[in-house]
């Protein structure tokens, strides 16, 4: 059973355009949600992440927009960079000292 | 500053065989997590430790093992290998969460098993 899910296995954006990246999770208990992105043979990265009090978080390019009543939480960059392509994981913990669950990711190429 | 370390960095083995992958943990880190990602997938929780000892662990059989020493770095270790642990296995560390952080994971760049 996922409980965090990413639909969209790949995206493709123009460079400079907006790249609109979903998830979705099934636990309303999740008190926050942390976005992770990973290059090919790199570890994953810690991108930005929103309390489950709040409905949006901004850092820099990076923002993310949580929808608790649609159990859906999307992030978004304006404008896309080609150093964006990447993977991008949409993660959730479990309880307040267990396990992180992450999504299947989705795969981002930004086109030049 | 010294990030999280794995090694090794890519090893194959053969069904039934043992394997040992070490993680060396960010400096200040007190809690090393592993993951398993298999391709395709996101990373699958394996299991977590604090302070020496397992802290939660995940859907993942009793032949998966670990340990954490008391300069915080660990050990995962996995007995009788079957086909479907070949994966990218990750190495996790950060601030235990009950000291009122947010669970900001620092991973280190893993270990590539190939099981034949």
């Amino acid at each position: 059973d996922q409980q965090v899910k990413q639909n969209s296995p790949s995206l493709s954006v123009q460079e400079g355009r907006i790249s609109i990246l979903n998830c979705d999770y099934t636990n309303s208990m999740f008190d926050y949600f942390l976005w992770y992105k990973k290059y090919p043979a790199e570890g994953p990265t810690f991108l930005i992440s929103i309390s489950s009090i709040k409905d949006k978080n901004e850092d820099g390019r990076f923002t993310v927009f949580l929808n608790k009543s649609a159990k859906h939480l999307s992030l978004h960059i304006v404008p896309s960079q080609p150093g964006d392509s990447a993977v991008y994981f949409c993660a959730a913990p479990m309880n307040r000292d267990d396990k992180i669950i992450f999504g299947k990711g989705t795969r981002l190429h930004i086109l030049p | 500053e010294t990030g999280v370390t794995q090694s090794p960095t890519h090893l194959i083995k053969t069904r039934g065989q043992q394997v040992t992958l070490r993680c060396s943990s960010q400096s200040g880190h007190n809690t090393v997590s592993w993951y398993q990602q298999a391709l395709g997938q996101g990373p699958q929780f394996i299991f977590q430790y604090y302070r020496e000892e397992e802290n939660g662990r995940g859907n993942f059989p009793p032949r998966f093992s670990g340990l954490q020493f008391p300069n915080y770095s660990s050990e995962l270790n996995v007995n009788a290998l079957e086909l479907d642990d070949s994966a990218l296995y990750l190495c996790a560390s950060s601030l235990h969460l009950g000291a009122g952080n947010t669970g900001e994971l620092f991973f280190g760049e893993g270990s590539r098993l190939t099981v034949l």
